[in-house]
């Protein structure tokens, strides 16, 4: 594709529930990030890969929260037992991971827990 | 690990001023430091960016300074039009060989006024 796909793009669920959020980076770009955006908020970094290196999970807020990326393409960040502060967009970003370090975002999800 | 501060949070200009966005960083191995456009239900995307090798780097109506021994970055838009009304982000992150994680500040919403 074009661009940074996620999804779905909105997912509303029941607290207690476990949710899982999709996204698909720019082909060859081997770097991938996820971030939360609270409403009117800014971007909290929540998890960083770099092509086959551990993965930076120095953001995720609680040990409810999980990403993983399979063959260093496609990503998935699972939310366990949602709670409603769980609510916002979540945002996946991609990048070459060379010297051009330029992030291209995803649409977002927006995640609802009632 | 990086902190970035970004001032103020909202700023309101006549169409046709000036309008200047700062950031501060806090790790100085940070070398590559993008700046965000994120307009109303849409995706942030990158309007300019500067490395640490270069003091000033200016396209059409933006540019964007940096003081490395200040550890500070400024986002300068002339000419204001409302369709630069948008919530920009400064992003701050250390390439030294490979992509690293992006930490952005906590938003600027800029309100052109017509």
């Amino acid at each position: 594709g074009a661009g940074v796909s996620q999804s779905p793009s909105n997912k509303v669920t029941e607290k207690g529930k476990d949710v899982e959020l999709r996204c698909d980076p720019i082909s060859g770009h081997t770097a991938l990030y996820w971030y939360r955006q609270s409403l009117g908020q800014g971007l909290e970094f929540l998890i960083y890969f770099q092509g086959n290196s551990a993965p930076d999970k120095s953001g995720l807020p609680s040990d409810r929260f999980s990403a993983e990326r399979t063959g260093g393409s496609v990503s998935t960040l699972t939310i366990q037992r949602t709670q409603q502060e769980d609510s916002a967009v979540y945002l996946c970003a991609s990048s070459p991971g060379t010297y051009n370090t330029e992030a291209f975002f995803g649409q977002g999800t927006r995640l609802t827990v009632v | 690990g990086e902190n970035v501060e970004q001032h103020p949070s909202t700023l309101s200009v006549q169409e046709g001023d000036s309008a200047v966005i700062k950031c501060t960083y806090s790790d100085s191995a940070s070398n590559y430091f993008p700046w965000y456009k994120q307009e109303l239900g849409k995706r942030p995307q990158l309007i300019i960016d500067i490395r640490s090798n270069v003091g000033e780097k200016k396209d059409q109506r933006i540019a964007v300074t940096l003081n490395k021994t200040a550890k500070h970055f400024s986002l300068h838009i002339t000419e204001t039009q409302p369709e630069d009304s948008a919530v920009y982000f400064c992003a701050a992150s250390e390439y030294s060989g490979s992509a690293r994680q992006l930490t952005f500040g906590s938003g600027t919403q800029l309100t052109v006024l017509p």
